[in-house]
Order: structure tokens, then C-alpha cells, then sequence
């Protein structure tokens, strides 16, 4: 079947500008991640649905970064006024629920470029 | 909170030849581990987790991990690799408690394996 797919897979933009991010999980799953894979900093948790709410927030990091969900199913994570520590590579995941258990099946990301 | 400490950023070896991935994490809590295998321009992968009972786990690929809760470790092995396992290998932590934190990962920096013919 279908994995998690993202779009787009590379995004360059100019600094100051605003991208959407988008993931569309495995149908069937209800919990939905985003995580961001930088050099420096390896891989990050951003925020975390369950449904179309986001108990867990924690990891964005700046109140530039937003995301939401609808239908339980598409993601999308908003990104405005982009600064350069923002080029990284965003991955989103999901699973059948939000537990440990739960494998969380990650898509091939989106790689951010803000020149 | 908790850290996940991935002791090599690089790791090259020969084909056939066994291999070492070392990961080591500090926690406050009892946590549960994973290993995932990032293939380039792909997403990650899970190989093989532990959640509980034997401290010994086998996952896809020939690959397997021992859980040491003494030394706070989580090393994977395999024992001959092949060109095909290039690639970047995450160790990552979950916690296990109850409250509902227990979905958030966190992850080692990444060590590359680099497999050489």
C-alpha cells in the first residue's frame, strides 16, 4: 500500500518568505509527526496529532512554525518568514496511533533551502 | 528528558565484515529503544526496537541489538554486511510512562555506515 508522502520534495525560497509543507499519511493512521533533520542538530520532534488536534507542540521552535490537520489526514506545516537556520529537512510520520508501540512510518521528507 | 548519544558519526567497513553501532542514552525514566536505517534520499526505517523481555532483539536484515540497562546502552550489530547497508542508522528513545508522552522519539545525530567492497 500507499506510504506517507510529502511535497514538496525540495523547496528553495528567499529569506523573509512563507512555505507550506505538506504530508499525507497512511490512511488509516491517526497520529501524525513532524520532525526536522538539520546538520547540526540531527533529528528534532516538532509537534505531534492525534486527529486533527495537536496535544504536543513542544518542539516547534519559534512561533514562525505552525501546523494543522484536517480530515484527520493531510498535514500541513507552515514556515513564515523564513530565516536561513530554517533549511533543513522536514519529515513527517504517522502511525496507527499515538503510542510507542505503534511503528511510526516516516515519508522521504521535504528539504528546505532558504537562501 | 532524555539524550541519546551515537559514539560514531562515521563507521566505514569492509563487505563480510562484522559491524558495531554504538548508541548510549541517559534517561530519568525507564525508556523503550528503537534503531531506524535512513537509505539516501529516503525516510527512515525501523529495524528493530525493545520494548520489554529479552534484552536481545532481532530486526530486519540480519541486524539485532542488546539492550544493557546497567551500562544505558543499546549497540547494534550485524555479524557480515553487504554493500546494500550503506547507509545512515538512528538510535532513538521513547519513555514508557503512562501520561501520554510516550509517542515522542528521540533520536541519536546519526551514524553513517559506510561499507566498502
Amino acid at each position: 500500500g500507499a506510504g506517507v508522502s510529502q511535497s514538496p520534495s525540495n523547496k528553495v525560497t528567499e529569506k523573509g518568505k512563507d512555505v507550506e509543507l505538506r504530508c499525507d499519511p497512511i490512511s488509516g493512521h491517526t497520529a501524525l509527526y513532524w520532525y526536522r533533520q538539520s546538520l547540526g542538530q540531527g533529528l528534532e520532534f516538532l509537534i505531534y496529532f492525534q486527529g486533527n488536534s495537536a496535544p504536543d507542540k513542544s518542539g516547534l521552535p519559534s512561533d514562525r512554525f505552525s501546523a494543522e490537520r484536517t480530515g484527520g489526514s493531510v498535514s500541513t506545516l507552515t514556515i513564515q518568514r523564513t530565516q536561513q537556520e530554517d533549511s533543513a529537512v522536514y519529515l513527517c510520520a504517522s502511525s496507527r496511533l499515538g503510542t510507542y508501540y505503534n511503528e511510526q512510518f516516516f515519508g522521504p521528507g521535504t528539504r528546505l533551502t532558504v537562501l | 528528558a532524555q539524550s541519546v548519544t551515537q559514539l560514531d558519526s562515521q563507521v566505514p567497513v569492509f563487505e563480510e565484515a562484522p559491524v558495531e553501532l554504538r548508541c548510549n542514552y541517559s534517561s530519568s525514566v525507564s525508556v523503550y529503544l528503537f534503531w531506524y536505517v535512513q537509505y539516501p534520499n529516503q525516510g527512515l526505517q525501523l529495524l528493530l526496537k525493545y520494548l520489554s523481555g529479552s534484552t536481545l532483539v532481532k530486526g530486519i536484515n540480519g541486524f539485532e541489538a542488546e539492550f544493557n540497562k546497567s551500562q544505558t546502552s543499546f549497540h547494534l550489530r550485524k555479524p557480515s554486511v553487504h554493500i546494500s547497508d550503506t547507509a545512515e542508522y538512528f538510535c532513538a528513545v521513547s519513555d514508557t510512562g503512562s501520561g501520554g508522552s510516550n509517542y515522542k522519539l528521540t533520536f541519536g545525530k546519526g551514524t553513517l555506515l559506510t561499507v566498502n567492497p
